[in-house]
Parts: structure tokens; sequence; C-alpha cells
């Protein structure tokens, strides 16, 4: 069993849509929570970082880490089809020198 | 300021083949990754290094090497390419301490193994 596992997707919603990806995770020493969002044939690029539980939002995206359950999950609110990538979670231990990526989620906003 | 960069861009080998990719990063990180992406199987790390001169195994190492001999480069070497690393090819680099843990992501390597 993976120690990341990502809703796989695709999501398709249409423009305005409030966006829901999530992750699962077993390994109980992550701490440091990411999500990273990749555009076609481009490399992967932070959006939101998170450390330990709780919620974080910048603008449009919210990120929420639930420790109790090792769930995380990414908010988007009135999604535009700008937002179109793959979103990428991915987390790591205080001192491991790796993180450990979940396999992303595509996700299409329809005009 | 051009963060990290790869080279090559894309790449054609036949079985058999060798060939390095070549990272660079000019943000004066200590750490830098190599990962593999292939359609629906997410980022797989293949070989990463915490500083100059150190290298470690990732998750999916073989038939791959890799060195750090200065502090902003990170090669990644096939020794004998085969159709199975037919694949896109990202390096990242990160800085060591305090609390952000962002990962600066390359535009990536395709390569075609035939």
């Amino acid at each position: 069993q993976k120690e990341v596992e990502q809703d796989p997707g695709p999501l398709s919603v249409p423009e305005g849509a409030i966006v829901s990806l999530n992750c699962t995770y077993s390994n109980s020493a992550f701490q440091y929570f990411m999500w990273y969002r990749q555009y076609s044939r481009k490399g992967p690029e932070l959006l939101m970082y998170t450390y330990s539980s709780g919620n974080k939002e910048d603008g449009r995206f919210t990120a929420q880490v639930d420790k109790s359950s090792k769930y995380i999950s990414l908010f988007i609110r009135d999604s535009q089809p700008s937002d179109s990538a793959t979103y990428l979670c991915a987390m790591k231990g205080t001192n491991a020198g790796k993180s450990t990526f979940g396999d992303g989620t595509t996700l299409t906003v329809k005009p | 300021n051009a963060g990290v960069t790869q080279t090559p861009k894309f790449r054609v080998l036949k079985t058999g083949q060798s060939m390095t990719l070549l990272c660079a990063q000019d943000m004066n990180h200590e750490y830098m990754y190599w990962y593999r992406q292939d359609p629906g199987m997410g980022l797989r790390l293949i070989h990463y290094s915490v500083g100059e001169g150190t290298t470690a195994k990732g998750e999916v190492p073989d038939g791959y090497n890799v060195s750090r001999l200065k502090k902003q480069n990170f090669l990644l070497g096939l020794e004998s390419a085969a159709p199975s690393q037919t694949s896109v090819y990202f390096c990242a680099s990160r800085y060591s301490g305090g609390p952000q843990e962002t990962q600066y992501f390359g535009p990536g390597t395709r390569l075609l193994v035939l």
C-alpha cells in the first residue's frame, strides 16, 4: 500500500464551481503538507504549504490538514479555466530529506 | 536568476545507449532531486542529494547513477538505456533550513528509448 493515496480523477467541473481535491496518508511522521500545481508539459510548482494540522487560505485556495484522520484537502473556490492542471499533494517528516508525492489529480474547468 | 534548468529538453535513445541529463540551479540550494513521471504514476524519486559530494537512493534507483560534484549541478546518468526508462524526468532543488520546504522544479526532459 502506498504511503500517500490521492483521489485519482480526472475531475471536470464548470467554471465557478467549488473543487475539492483530497489525499490520505499512512505515515504519522509527516508534518509538512504541500500542494503542487502542474500545467501540461511543465514542471510542478508549489501552490500551498501547511505545517501540521489546520487550515491555510490564499485567495481562492484553501488547504486543510486533519492529522487525526491522516487526510488533507485542497479547496478551490470560484474555479477558473486557468485552474485546469494536475494537482499533486506531497508530504514529508520534520527531518526527512525527501517528500512523498501522490499520483496527482487532473482537473479541467470548463468555461 | 534562472532557477532550475535541465539539459537536454528532449532526447531519443536506442536501447543500450548511454546518456547524461544535467540539472543546474542558481539558488544555492543544498538539496537536489531527480524524479521520473509516467502517466498515472505521479512523481517517483530516483536519487537525491543533501549536499555537494553526497547522493542517496530514492524509490526507483535501478538503472540510474548520479553525481553531485558541484553544489549547483546534479547529473543523472543512464548507462544502458532500456525502453522502460522512457519517461519525463524532472529535477528539483530546495533550501535545507527554515520552515520553507518548497521544491523548485525544472521544466523537464522528455526521454524516448526505442
